[in-house]
């Protein structure tokens, strides 16, 4: 069953306006992480955020974590066209030897130049 | 580094017929994984193994096999191939452990007829 949740499903802007991209879970978490994944390709990690962090910066990244709400979300600020993707969240719900991560469904990010 | 491999990249079967989905990672990860993805579904998780000598199902484990003889490989089975396991197949790696960021390989995209 899927743990986190994106939304929008879709979502289109035009170049160098900001995105925003949200994921909710349902049980507790050890760390959320966001992938990006372009046409026809595998999951590439963008950044990783644990339970006891708030936020998280990289690059033109900014991802938040708010545990009580179960709430993630990441922002990519100036997008370009090379932006235009599909982005999942991805929890992990515990440590030990099963850790594992549970993917949300996606969302398609499209960037208009 | 190569980091993870996948082969083949693509393959037609018809129903009934065996394979092996291959999967190599120079990374020297302990944690090895196997996911489908389909439309609207996001990932899910087929099989997982958290070092060599060591599997464990996901959510999705039926029709499919796996082995760990080494920390390098880790090869998919399909046992006898059906229509609904046409999906693209990503096998992934993590270190130490799979709740951690786990790098992706390019995918294998599999056509059941």
């Amino acid at each position: 069953s899927q743990q986190g949740e994106e939304d929008p499903q879709a979502l289109s802007i035009q170049e160098g306006e900001n995105a925003t991209m949200n994921c909710s879970y349902k049980t507790s978490i050890n760390n959320l992480q966001w992938y990006r994944q372009n046409s026809g390709r595998g999951l590439v990690h963008l950044i990783l955020i644990r339970s006891n962090e708030r936020e998280k910066h990289s690059g033109r990244l900014r991802v938040t974590l708010d545990t009580s709400k179960k709430s993630s979300s990441l922002l990519i600020t100036a997008s370009r066209a090379a932006d235009t993707a599909s982005y999942f969240c991805a929890t992990a719900k515990n440590t030990g030897a099963n850790s594992k991560l549970t993917f949300g469904k996606g969302i398609t990010l499209s960037v208009r130049p | 580094n190569a980091g993870v491999t996948q082969t083949p990249k693509f393959q037609v079967l018809k129903t009934g017929q065996s394979m092996t989905l291959q999967c190599a990672q120079d990374m020297n990860h302990e944690y090895m994984s196997w996911y489908r993805q389909d439309p609207g579904m996001g990932l899910r998780l087929i099989h997982y193994s958290v070092g060599a000598g060591i599997t464990d199902q996901g959510e999705v484990p039926n029709g499919y096999n796996v082995s760990r003889s080494t920390t390098e490989d880790f090869p998919l089975r399909l046992l006898s191939a059906a229509p609904s396991q046409t999906s693209v197949y990503f096998c992934a790696s993590s270190y130490p452990l799979g709740g951690e960021t786990q790098y992706f390989g390019p995918g294998t995209r599999l056509l059941v007829l």
